[in-house]
């Protein structure tokens, strides 16, 4: 079956690294995305990945091993308006649709 | 650039109801799907669409459906509402079809059923 686990949630301080990870087992493979929610907010794209290796934007990157099943995401610096929910999520066929992580709950303290 | 655009943003609805939910996508965007977001469950995917037909469906039952219009605006219609369909109801637009485009999400709809 078509599978993406995620921690649930995670604390951390302002100023540390965090890293959070994402196993998946899915059919199909097109892809790898991280997106950020905020509560009562609409999420947002932070990252894809579709090759192995690390991608890197700013504070934020992500990493992908097609051949464990395994990404990450890494933030750096952390600030408190990085208290958020961070989803993965797979591309599995053709099309858009993705199949979503249950998301991990960041809170960053001061 | 104006968002996704989704309309009603809340809505109150009893048992056994149908309900009708609008989504507006990014000028330009083809690709439009529809996901439930609920504390237990996640983001589950409902269905796609794209140029007025539907591509992918997810795992729900056929009183979810959907459709979308020549200028690319979609709608969502669950009948025969059931107190376990209260949720937000996202919808996200894209630019292409690749499947390796970004998906834009508009603000939701919240809906309870009571």
């Amino acid at each position: 079956g078509q599978n993406i686990d995620q921690p649930t949630e995670m604390t951390a301080t302002e100023g540390a690294i965090v890293q959070i990870n994402c196993t998946y087992q899915t059919s199909g493979f097109n892809g790898l995305f991280w997106y950020q929610q905020h509560a009562g907010e609409a999420p947002t794209f932070l990252s894809y990945n579709v090759l192995d290796g690390l991608e890197e934007k700013g504070r934020f990157s992500s990493f992908l091993s097609r051949s464990k099943g395994y990404s990450y995401l890494l933030l750096k610096e952390l600030q408190m308006k990085d208290s958020a929910s961070y989803l993965c999520a797979v591309n599995d066929q053709a099309g858009t649709a993705l199949i979503f992580g249950k998301g991990t709950t960041l809170s960053v303290s001061s | 650039k104006a968002g996704v655009t989704q309309t009603p943003r809340y809505l109150i609805k009893t048992r056994g109801q149908q309900v009708t939910l609008s989504c507006s996508p990014i000028s330009g965007h083809r690709s439009v799907s529809w996901y439930q977001q609920t504390p237990g469950q996640g983001l589950q995917f409902l269905f796609e669409y794209f140029s007025e037909t539907q591509r992918n469906k997810g795992n729900f039952p056929g009183r979810f459906s959907g459709r979308q219009f020549s200028n690319s605006r979609s709608e969502m219609n669950v009948s025969t509402l059931e107190l376990g369909d209260s949720a937000l109801y996202l919808c996200a637009s894209s630019l292409d079809e690749g499947g390796r485009e970004k998906l834009f999400f508009g603000s939701g709809t919240q809906l309870s059923v009571l």
